[in-house]
């Protein structure tokens, strides 16, 4: 399996413009999650799906963000408009059960995306 | 929501043993206790996991006491390449947005 796969790697924006990230889970993996990272806040979870649907999308900062997985191999999280606060790198990660805590059951994280908002 | 306290940064030289130590004073009973590592510029990577005494695999061991209340990754004889960040989480197999908190981690810089 080619593993977790995000596109692009690399997105360079203006301020207001919209933003696509891009997600393919490994395939059979039925939890996906969404992931920002920074210097300052470490790694965050924004929300996560089991079986194509949102689970929980708590932890997304603001309504500029919205995520979808209209099926079991593809999903998106959106920016717009998108903010210079809003650079960091986002990565997408999936896992077969509600893992992630279990030896048997991990979390496999895509490469992520790196977002620079000017 | 068991909070995680870890060292920001640890520095060491090859072939030296590296132990992390993470504190988790308000871990619960059916916590878990799980390490994950991140190199640069890559996701995290699940490394180990345990739930009481001592786990150890191909990469790492995971000392945990009885009271569960801290742990210690443990990493022996440590190469360049084990530069990396490594996180320390605590939470209950079942997901809660509150719980997968990657926090900062810890950033080992490991010299020649």
């Amino acid at each position: 399996d080619a593993g977790v796969i995000q596109s692009p790697r690399h997105e360079v924006t203006e301020m207001g413009q919209e933003v696509t990230l891009r997600c393919k889970p490994i395939s059979g993996h039925d939890y996906l999650f969404w992931y920002r990272q920074t210097m300052m806040r470490g790694l965050e979870l924004l929300i996560y799906f089991n079986n194509n649907v949102p689970i929980d999308d708590s932890g997304m900062p603001e309504d500029r963000f919205s995520a979808k997985m209209p099926n079991a191999s593809f999903s998106t999280l959106k920016i717009q408009p998108s903010e210079p606060r809003d650079s960091a790198v986002y990565f997408c990660a999936s896992s077969l059960l509600a893992g992630g805590y279990s030896s048997t059951d991990t979390q496999y994280f895509g490469p992520g995306t790196r977002l620079t908002v000017l | 929501l068991a909070k995680t306290t870890q060292p920001i940064s640890m520095d060491s030289y090859e072939g030296q043993e590296v132990n992390i130590t993470c504190s988790h004073n308000n871990i619960a009973t059916n916590d878990y206790i799980t390490w994950y590592q991140q190199f640069p510029s890559q996701g995290p990577r699940f490394i180990i996991q345990g739930y009481k005494t001592k786990v150890t695999n191909e990469v790492a061991s995971l000392f945990i006491p009885a009271d569960r209340k801290s742990s210690t990754l443990s990493l022996p004889r440590v190469s360049l390449s084990d530069t990396a960040v490594y996180y320390c989480l605590v939470g209950p197999p079942e997901y809660n947005t509150d719980k997968l908190i990657f926090g900062t981690g810890t950033r080992l810089q490991v010299f020649p």
